[in-house]
């Protein structure tokens, strides 16, 4: 079952301009990650918040997460080219169900 | 140079055809798992192990094989691959498993195509 939806599904923006993406999810997690994935490629960790963080940064991202609304924010300012990518947000819930759930991702194209 | 290897990165098969997919990491993890990505559907779980033969079901496990006789392979394999079974197959590996404090680090992926 889906656990993360990323929303857009997709994003066009220029150069320069800073881009958002959310991250809903439905049950009560430990963490969550955002991964980069370029066309065909394996993903790249990003960065990871935990459920006791509610924003973080590193370079030019910044993650919020709030979990009274179960959602997140991925926020990446002052847009390249080669941003372009898909990003997925994943969820890791502790319980005894071992896994890392990911969501669809979201397709964002920056132009030159 | 920290990684995650798999092999083959482009296969081509028939119906019916057993293959294997090797996936190797260098770090030392103790968490494998396998992942399939296709259109609309995003990355789903088929397989993981904690540690050294200890391996569990992910999401869509049908069809699939794994084992972790050696802490840095994990491969998979499909005993009689069906058209449905095409697909982007990513290997993934971290220090630890659930709750998973840190970052998966992914293989670049074996494209699988079966006819």
């Amino acid at each position: 079952s889906q656990q993360g939806e990323e929303d857009p599904q997709a994003l066009s923006i220029q150069e320069g301009e800073n881009a958002t993406m959310n991250c809903s999810y439905k049950t009560s997690i430990n963490n969550l990650q955002w991964y980069r994935q370029n066309s065909g490629r394996g993903l790249v960790h990003l960065i990871l918040i935990r459920s006791n963080e509610r924003e973080k940064h590193s370079g030019r991202l910044r993650v919020t997460l709030d979990t009274s609304k179960k959602s997140s924010s991925l926020l990446i300012t002052a847009s390249r080219a080669a941003d372009t990518a898909s990003y997925f947000c994943a969820t890791a819930i502790f319980s005894g169900y071992s896994t890392l759930t990911f969501g669809k991702g979201t397709m964002l194209l920056v132009s030159p | 140079e920290a990684q995650v290897t798999q092999n083959p990165r482009y296969l081509i098969t028939v119906t019916g055809k057993k293959l294997t997919v090797t996936c190797s990491q260098n770090m030392n993890h103790e968490y494998m798992s396998w992942y399939r990505q296709d259109p609309g559907l995003g990355l789903r779980q088929i397989y993981y192990s904690m540690n050294v033969e200890v391996t569990d079901k992910g999401d869509v496990p049908e069809g699939y094989k794994v084992s972790r006789k050696e802490k840095r392979n994990f491969p998979l394999i499909l005993e009689s691959p069906s058209p449905n079974q095409t697909s982007l197959y990513f290997c993934a590996s971290s220090l630890a498993g659930p709750p998973f404090q840190g970052e998966q680090y992914f293989g670049p992926g074996t494209r699988l195509t079966v006819t």
